[in-house]
């Protein structure tokens, strides 16, 4: 079956530095991404919506130029924090539509000191 | 905007017991319900997924029930184990709006004791 992978699985960077997450999803054609936060002890909430080829969809309250998503192949959507801060600290997931549900990656966990 | 509750926050039993997760959503226009695990520190794996036409889904030891008109799910977990601890996370398609992403509760952390 489709699989999710992400990389990488954790990362500690500077504040101020740029972080950029890997979302593959491998045997599975994806035009559809999704990422999400999950902030300690919360549940997950989604962030935006990886559209392949065109631009991403951004909910309420994400900037769009901070968090910067690209999805150049129906295999791989990635998403930059720039210019991180600790409060961007968090717990980073990516998902795929299928069929049969939805899928969720491994997560990465970011920490910004 | 839709909203998911789960019920318990927490629970801790003996390894044997028969358990049931609540979860209620507010938007019954749903078009489907997930149940996922989530083990600390990682993603999420899928359990069960029923659809609105469908009252029930069961798989191994789990069952998961659906009453759209109440806005309800539960998911019964047989013989419990403790290979079981995890928290449980319930999940409605958005309402609303051009997203197609999930809406989730807040989990339910369970732990069964050996």
């Amino acid at each position: 079956g489709a699989v999710v992978s992400q990389h990488p699985s954790w990362v500690i960077c500077k504040s101020g530095t740029s972080v950029k997450i890997e979302c593959r999803s491998l045997d599975f054609q994806a035009t559809t991404m999704f990422w999400y936060r999950q902030f300690p002890k919360q549940s997950l909430m989604l962030m935006a919506t990886s559209n392949e080829g065109s631009k991403a969809t951004y909910e309420q309250g994400v900037e769009k130029d901070k968090f910067l998503i690209n999805h150049a192949s129906l295999t791989l959507s990635t998403l930059t924090v720039t210019s991180a801060h600790p409060e961007d600290s968090s717990f980073y997931i990516c998902s795929l539509k299928r069929e049969k549900g939805r899928l969720f990656g491994p997560g990465t966990r970011l920490t910004v000191l | 905007k839709q909203e998911v509750t789960q019920i318990p926050a927490a629970l801790s039993v003996p390894e044997g017991e028969n358990l049931v997760l609540n979860c209620s959503f507010t938007d019954s226009a749903i078009y489907n319900l997930q149940w996922f695990r989530q083990d600390p520190g990682k993603g999420l794996t899928s359990l069960l997924l029923i659809q609105s036409s469908q009252r029930e889904q069961t798989s191994g030891r789990l069952n998961a029930s659906l009453d759209k008109s109440s806005g309800r799910s539960t998911l019964y977990i047989a013989a419990s184990q403790p290979g079981d601890s995890a928290t449980y996370l319930c999940a409605v398609p958005y309402s609303g709006g051009g997203a197609d992403g999930l809406t989730f509760g807040k989990g339910t952390h369970l732990i069964i004791q050996p």
